[in-house]
Order: C-alpha cells, then structure tokens, then sequence
C-alpha cells in the first residue's frame, strides 16, 4: 500500500491567491482528518470526515479554509484567500475506525508558506 | 473536553541511556490513549496505543507505555534508547465513547539522544 499521499509536498503563493491541497487516504479507511502544524500552536485537528461526510469542523480558522471529501479517495483543502499567518505544515491522515483499529496514518504533509 | 499535558518540551539524554517522557490526560469519559513519532520532515507514525486490556503496552523500537487510570497518565519509556530515537514524539487522546473518531494531540516532547 502506497499509504496517504499529499500533493503538492511544498506550495509558495502570495498572500491573497487561492490554495488548494489534496490527499489520497489509504483504501478501505473510513475516515479522514486534516491537520495543521507550527511551532506555534503544535498539531491542530482543523476537520475529520467519516465516511465521506464531515463530522466536526470547529478546528477550521475562519471561513477562508474549506475542505470537501467528494469520494472515498479524495479530499481537499482549500484556503482563500491566503494569508502570511497561514504557513504551516498541513498533514492529512486516514483511519479504518473499525474493527478496533483506531490509529491515524499520516501523509509526509505539504509545507506552505505564504508570502 | 479532553485536554493532554506533556510534561517535558525537550529531554536531553545520552546513548544507551534509559528514558521516560511523561504524558498526562484530562478526561471524564473512558479513552483511548496514543503515542505517536515524528522524524523530521515526516508525517507521525503511531508507537503504541492502549485501547483497554492490560495496561502496560508494548510498541516498535522497544518502547513502552503504562496507563494509570488513577493518575490519568500514560508516560512513554524506553530501557536504551539509540541516536536514531532523536525525534519529536506526540501523545494523543480520543473519546473511545464517541468511536475514537476525534483525538487531541499533545504539544509534542522533542527527544534528543547524544553520543
């Protein structure tokens, strides 16, 4: 198995310009969190899905982040507009949730940085 | 709400030297209870986790872990630790009424291993 993948590894964009990023979770897991990492603030929950649908999204900042699960095997993130404050490491994770397995499995992350 | 402390930001220890990173929780519910890894420029990879059962739990790389309910902790140790445990390691919590779906994360403690 490939394990999560999270396109693109690094985004560079100017404050104002729209941010998409993307993660394949592992097949078969049946749920999805996206997380938010700086030595500021440590790792963040900012939403999780489960079986597509988006259980709990008070972690997100503010209304210019939204994130979508349009199928088992995609999901995005998006920030607009960005802003300098919103560089960070952002790692997806998937979970099987079932069966008694409740571990997250990380992607390598996409580190941004807004200019 | 479910909250978790670790005690210690960075632990300075020498090869081959035991040690102990400490993890405290605060819950009203029954939980679940993570270790997690980071090296750096990488996603966290899970240690150990105790779900119920005994209380001590073994992990990869010789680590371990004991849940003490009475004192909400579940401090992390390893007999002999290598240079290559230098990295950052995250205890994590989740609700295992709700299913485990959310989990906090702690502040993360920084493992330094010298020569």
């Amino acid at each position: 198995d490939a394990g999560v993948i999270q396109s693109p590894r690094h985004e560079v964009t100017e404050m104002g310009q729209e941010v998409t990023l993307r993660c394949k979770p592992i097949s078969g897991h049946n749920s999805l969190f996206w997380y938010r990492q700086t030595m500021m603030r440590g790792l963040e929950l900012l939403i999780y899905f489960n079986n597509n649908v988006p259980i709990d999204d008070s972690g997100m900042p503010e209304d210019r982040f939204s994130a979508k699960m349009p199928n088992a095997s995609f999901s995005t993130l998006k920030i607009q507009p960005s802003e300098p404050r919103d560089s960070a490491v952002y790692f997806c994770a998937s979970s099987p949730t079932s069966g008694g397995d409740y571990e997250q499995y990380f992607g390598p992350g996409t580190r941004l940085t807004v200019t | 709400a479910q909250s978790v402390t670790q005690l210690d930001s960075q632990v300075p220890v020498f090869e081959e030297a035991p040690v102990e990173l400490r993890c405290n929780y605060s819950s009203s519910v029954s939980v679940y209870l993570f270790w997690y890894v980071q090296y750096p420029n990488q996603g966290l990879q899970l240690l150990l986790k105790y779900l119920s059962g005994s209380t001590l739990v073994k992990g990869i790389n010789g680590f371990e872990a004991e849940f003490n309910k009475s004192q909400t902790s579940f401090h992390l140790r390893k007999p002999s630790v290598h240079i290559s445990d230098t990295a950052e390691y995250f205890c994590a919590v989740s609700d295992a009424s709700t299913g485990g779906f959310k989990t906090i994360f702690g502040a993360g403690t920084r493992l330094f291993v010298k020569a």
